[in-house]
């Protein structure tokens, strides 16, 4: 079946990029996103990028997908201590069904 | 805009017990989805509707658990009786349509079973 996978924690120093990496098993998903959870609170839509672009930027978030090698990656520039958070990539399939990886563990250090 | 409501927060239950779940999506939202995020993982699918027809319960387990959406509105998820693995946050998500890219979440309510 369908399979998202994510390395589980990432850690950074204040003022750093941090990329959070993501690979899917689906190479017909539509969509692909990325949401953050910060804790105890439900998941927020940060950003997506539809299955026919290669990059996408939103201020400090940079989006890459190589569909070749169902490789999904979230650039954060300037990383903050408010973007220590869980971050889940995960792929809507052609028959609308959302698969969730299971989410990288944010750390920024001061 | 109020964004999706659910409730309880939180519940503590023993196993064996029965518990419901209750969720209100954002107005006009046709498609309504339960999932279930155990600690350390995502969020998995259980149960899909689109206005008051289930479109997706392929992972729902449907010994012990049911949900449905009467009116296409609000949506209750029962777990009857509860297992211990039946621990975990159960997040409601609703969207415009199926096709819609993005489904709304709401805050989640935390269930322990002892």
């Amino acid at each position: 079946g369908e399979d998202v996978e994510q390395s589980l924690f990432l850690s950074v120093r204040e003022g750093d990029s941090s990329v959070i990496n993501c690979t899917y098993t689906d190479s017909s998903s539509t969509y692909l996103y990325w949401y953050k959870q910060e804790p105890g609170a439900g998941l927020q839509l940060l950003t997506y990028i539809f299955s026919n672009m290669d990059m996408k930027q939103d201020q400090r978030l940079t989006v890459l997908l190589n569909k070749k090698d169902k490789h999904l990656s979230l650039r954060i520039a300037d990383t903050q201590t408010g973007d220590s958070a869980i971050y889940f990539c995960a792929g809507k399939t052609s028959y609308d069904k959302v698969i969730f990886g299971p989410g990288t563990s944010l750390s920024v250090i001061p | 805009e109020a964004g999706v409501a659910q409730s309880p927060r939180y519940k503590i239950i023993e196993k064996r017990q029965s518990v419901a779940f209750w969720c209100n999506p954002i107005s006009g939202h046709a498609t309504l989805y339960w999932y279930q995020q155990i600690l350390g993982q995502g969020p998995k699918l259980l149960i899909q509707f689109q206005n008051n027809g289930v479109v997706d319960d392929s992972q729902l387990p449907k010994d012990r658990f049911s949900a449905e959406r009467l009116k296409g509105v609000d949506s209750t998820l029962k777990i009857q009786p509860a297992k211990l693995e039946d621990s975990a946050v159960y997040l409601c998500a609703s969207s415009l349509g199926r096709s819609s890219y993005e489904q709304y979440f709401g805050p989640g309510t935390r269930l322990t079973v002892t």
